[in-house]
């Protein structure tokens, strides 16, 4: 089992430029996260879906869009980057939330 | 606001002690509370849940819950530098609600050779 895979690893872009980051779970996870993690500011949740077809904001979700394509894939796409969207994106899912979340290993995210 | 609080750290222990990990949260209806790991540059990996009032151990690790001080903490026996990481504590509010997993900001913990 794969777990969660997100893609790409590692992204570098420019100002204004925009980008999807692609996140697929194959444990048959209901709800699905995305996360930003910065320096001293810990985890911040940026969109989540509950279920398939459903989708909400989080704590930052300013900048961000996100689609959840089926029961395995969500994405999130940065419009027009900015350098404060400079970050370790993580995508996690879980098939209820009172087991805990499943992370993936994680997008490095650099906007100059 | 819910609040989950931790100690920024770095915790530093010699090896073969007891780490003691601590997390406070604000939300008294919590149910559920969990530890994560992620070493540096990696992803948050789930180590130890708890739901009830005591201690609950698995392996060199020992999950302690205190609801009526809202107080979590993990304990490290026999600490090992490949403990060295990051330490997060989470916690999920209240049944009924809809509320998500709150994160502390975590700690880090170094254990030296």
């Amino acid at each position: 089992n794969a777990g969660v895979t997100q893609t790409p690893k590692f992204q570098v872009l420019k100002t204004g430029q925009s980008m999807t980051l692609q996140c697929a779970q194959d444990m048959n996870h209901n709800s699905m996260y995305w996360y930003r993690q910065d320096p001293g500011m810990g985890l911040r949740l940026i969109y989540y879906s509950a279920s398939e077809g459903t989708t909400d904001k989080g704590e930052v979700p300013n900048g961000y869009n996100v689609s959840r394509l089926n029961k395995r894939e969500f994405s999130l796409r940065l419009e027009s980057a900015a350098p404060s969207q400079t970050s370790v994106y993580f995508c996690a899912s879980t098939v209820d939330r009172g087991y805990g979340y499943t992370f993936g290993s994680g997008t490095r995210l650099t906007v100059v | 606001q819910k609040e989950v609080e931790q100690n920024s750290g770095p915790l530093s222990v010699p090896e073969g002690a007891i780490a003691s990990l601590n997390c406070t949260y604000s939300d008294r209806g919590s149910q559920s509370f969990f530890w994560y790991r992620q070493y540096s540059g990696k992803s948050p990996e789930l180590i130890m849940f708890i739901y009830s009032n005591g201690d609950k151990e698995d392996g060199r690790f020992t999950a302690q819950l205190n609801k009526a001080s809202q107080y979590v903490s993990l304990l490290i026996r026999d600490s090992q530098p490949s403990d060295s990481a990051t330490y997060l504590c989470a916690v999920l509010p209240q049944r009924g609600s809809q509320g998500n997993l709150i994160f502390g900001k975590g700690t880090k913990l170094s254990v030296k050779p």
